[in-house]
């Protein structure tokens, strides 16, 4: 088990150019969380997925963005027309939810993207 | 909406001082109040508080949660350098939304040696 696995670590593009992060959950999960993370703020939830359903999108989450989780395993979180705004740290979380419990609810590492 | 305040935003001890952390919450259909310590990349789990007025304690950090009074509380004590960090509590909610947790602004916490 090597964690929440997120990648690239690092993005740096210009106004206008589309982007695509990936998130590979811990592998026994079957929810995955995406949330957004601006300089002096706690984490800001974006949306999730049981298994490949999304279930819930924020209000956040404008018609730019989208998310993916094609087979239940791992998560693709793409952002079109990319705005100096979205410059935040992106992060990624799985968890166990089973009967009334939800368990290991762990991060991923974050992709930090910078728009210029 | 949900809310979660945590405070102080900040706080510069110096080694071996005593910190309490503050975290009160609003939330629709609470279901349990967690604590992560974020550095410089992924937050990591201390603590998730599902019953009021029982401690939970590892190590120098303890925490506590009054679902009556709404609000939660994060110990350290006898700090140390590497306690510097930021501290995070959220609150999760039931029903359709279990899971998506709610965040506070975090408290930033120095500690000089």
């Amino acid at each position: 088990d090597t964690g929440v696995s997120q990648n690239p670590r690092h993005k740096i593009t210009k106004r206008g150019q589309n982007v695509t992060f990936r998130c590979d959950p811990i592998s026994e999960h079957n929810r995955l969380y995406w949330y957004r993370q601006t300089l002096g703020q706690g984490p800001e939830f974006l949306t999730y997925f049981q298994n490949e359903a999304q279930l819930e999108k924020s209000r956040l989450l404008s018609d730019r963005f989208s998310a993916e989780r094609p087979k239940g395993s791992f998560s693709t979180l793409e952002i079109q027309r990319t705005e100096q705004g979205d410059s935040a740290m992106y992060l990624c979380a799985s968890s166990l939810v089973y009967g009334q419990g939800i368990y290991g609810y762990t991060f991923g590492s974050g992709t930090r993207l910078t728009v210029v | 909406e949900d809310k979660v305040v945590q405070s102080p935003l900040s706080l510069v001890v110096h080694e071996g001082d005593t910190v309490t952390l503050n975290c009160s919450y609003e939330v629709t259909n609470f279901r349990s109040l967690l604590w992560y310590k974020q550095e410089k990349k992924a937050p990591t789990f201390l603590f998730m508080l599902t019953s009021s007025g029982i401690e939970k304690k590892s190590g120098r950090l303890s925490s506590i949660l009054d679902k009556k009074e709404l609000f939660s509380i994060l110990n350290i004590t006898a700090t140390q350098t590497g306690d510097s960090a930021i501290y995070l509590c959220a609150s999760n909610a039931g029903g359709t939304s279990y899971g998506k947790l709610t965040f506070g602004q975090g408290t930033i916490l120095t500690v000089h040696p």
